[in-house]
């Protein structure tokens, strides 16, 4: 599994747009780039994965460049509400690998009005 | 949207009692899973349930820990003898199609377990 660095912590403001980098230099060709956010006291929730160059949907932006070894999980405007715990995983498709997620710290977003 | 749900949301339990845990996954997903998560810690994988039985387990997952599928909904994890370290927040998941790492695991909102 690919070792990946992020952030412990970050503060942001109502309405900035928040990026949050992670770094996988020992990426797979098979790794996938995933976010999960968690709540405190809920279970974590996907956000988004890529592969490669771009993904956007209606939660945030994914953006990996052609080295695949960091990727930056943009948020648009964040609100009070995105105040959570961020987690980025290096995540091995295909057959024969086991659906298990092992979660760093992840980084801890704190949005202030 | 589908989701996954857990009872109870609290359970308070004395050390050494055993203590049933119960989720119900999304109702296609075929592949189930339970972390934990201790009060101020990371998320961490306890066991992977496929197809009626254990398709992977971690470290932690030991002997007091067992894992079944009742019925065809209910998904539990059982604590045979608590102890005081057993006390945090456990999530249930679920996925579907493959059970891989890159199919979206969707998580319950979890059971607080306090050991006293």
């Amino acid at each position: 599994l690919a070792k990946t660095t992020q952030p412990i912590s970050m503060d942001s403001y109502e309405g900035q747009e928040v990026n949050i980098t992670c770094s996988h230099n020992n990426i797979a060709t098979n790794d996938y780039i995933t976010w999960y956010q968690q709540f405190p006291s809920q279970g974590p929730r996907f956000i988004i994965q890529g592969y490669k160059t771009k993904v956007t949907n209606e939660v945030a932006s994914l953006f990996i460049p052609a080295d695949r070894k960091s990727s930056t999980l943009s948020l648009p405007r964040v609100s009070l509400s995105d105040t959570a715990v961020y987690y980025c995983l290096a995540l091995t498709g295909g057959s024969g690998n086991t659906g298990k997620l092992i979660f760093g710290q992840g980084t801890t977003l704190q949005v202030k009005p | 949207e589908p989701e996954v749900t857990q009872t109870p949301s609290h359970q308070v339990t004395q050390m050494g009692q055993e203590v049933i845990l119960r989720c119900v996954p999304i109702s296609n997903h075929l592949y189930f899973y339970w972390y934990r998560q201790i009060l101020g810690q990371k998320v961490e994988f306890l066991v992977s349930f496929y197809n009626n039985e254990i398709s992977e387990k971690s470290e932690i997952f030991d002997d007091q820990f067992s894992v079944e599928r009742p019925d065809g909904s209910n998904f539990t994890l059982k604590i045979r003898s608590t102890k005081l370290e057993d006390s945090a927040m456990y999530f249930c998941a679920s996925n579907y199609p493959s059970g891989t790492p890159t199919d979206t695991q969707y998580f319950g909102p979890g059971t607080r377990l306090t050991v006293l």
